[in-house]
């Protein structure tokens, strides 16, 4: 079975530039997670899925960041723009049901503002 | 609102020794409990999701425990390998979300 995917790997940008990061969760998953996860921290929650619609967006920056669900399958998050605390990894998960049941992560985008 | 607390922040154990890694939550009404390996650089790893009706979950050297009127639990790793070493992370599953401790980072010495 093939896992949560998501590109790039890595992105380095200059402060005030755009970025989008991708993510496609595993086949039939209907919760798709993104999350945050500055350098020494756990992972924080920015914006949960469920197939198309928003559960949870309260601690997305909604000045700067975005996000958006195709179709209840893939997803992408974009920050425009830029600022250097935005420097962290980006999570993204997937999980078969809305409430209690495994979530499974993608190998994350570290993204670097400078 | 939910806080998770991982303590120690890091361990380093000579190799053959038994983990003990601990996690605690501060509300009790959880549906689940999942435990995460992350390794530098990469994504996290799910090990073992602890439903709210257990009290533990087994797989291979690990174990791990669940006690939701004290709002803890403990991830158990036997006989340490140098491959163990990882950030383990402990998230709790409440309403619709995880919610994450800082981890435990371990270091297991040849």
């Amino acid at each position: 079975e093939a896992g949560v995917a998501q590109s790039p790997r890595y992105k380095i940008i200059e402060k005030r530039q755009s970025v989008a990061f991708w993510c496609n969760p595993i086949s039939g998953h209907a919760t798709l997670y993104w999350y945050q996860q500055i350098l020494g921290q756990g992972p924080k929650l920015l914006i949960q899925f469920q197939n198309n619609g928003v559960v949870d967006d309260s601690q997305l920056p909604k000045d700067r960041f975005s996000a958006e669900r195709l179709k209840g399958v893939d997803s992408t998050l974009k920050i425009q723009p830029a600022k250097l605390e935005d420097s962290a990894v980006y999570l993204c998960a997937s999980s078969l049901q809305e409430v209690g049941t495994e979530a499974f992560f993608g190998q994350g985008t570290r993204l670097t503002v400078v | 609102k939910q806080e998770v607390t991982q303590i120690p922040a890091a361990l380093s154990v000579p190799e053959g020794e038994n983990l003990v890694l601990n996690c605690s939550f501060t509300d009790s009404a959880i549906y689940n409990l999942q435990w995460f390996r992350q390794d530098p650089g990469k994504g996290l790893t799910s090990l073992l999701l602890i439903q709210s009706s257990q009290r533990e979950q087994t797989s291979g050297r690990l174990n791990a425990s669940l006690d939701k009127s004290s709002g803890r639990s403990t991830l158990y790793i036997a006989a340490s390998q140098p491959g163990d070493s990882a950030t383990y992370l402990c998230a709790v599953i409440d309403d619709y979300k995880l919610s994450f401790g800082a981890g435990t980072t371990v270091t297991v010495r040849a």
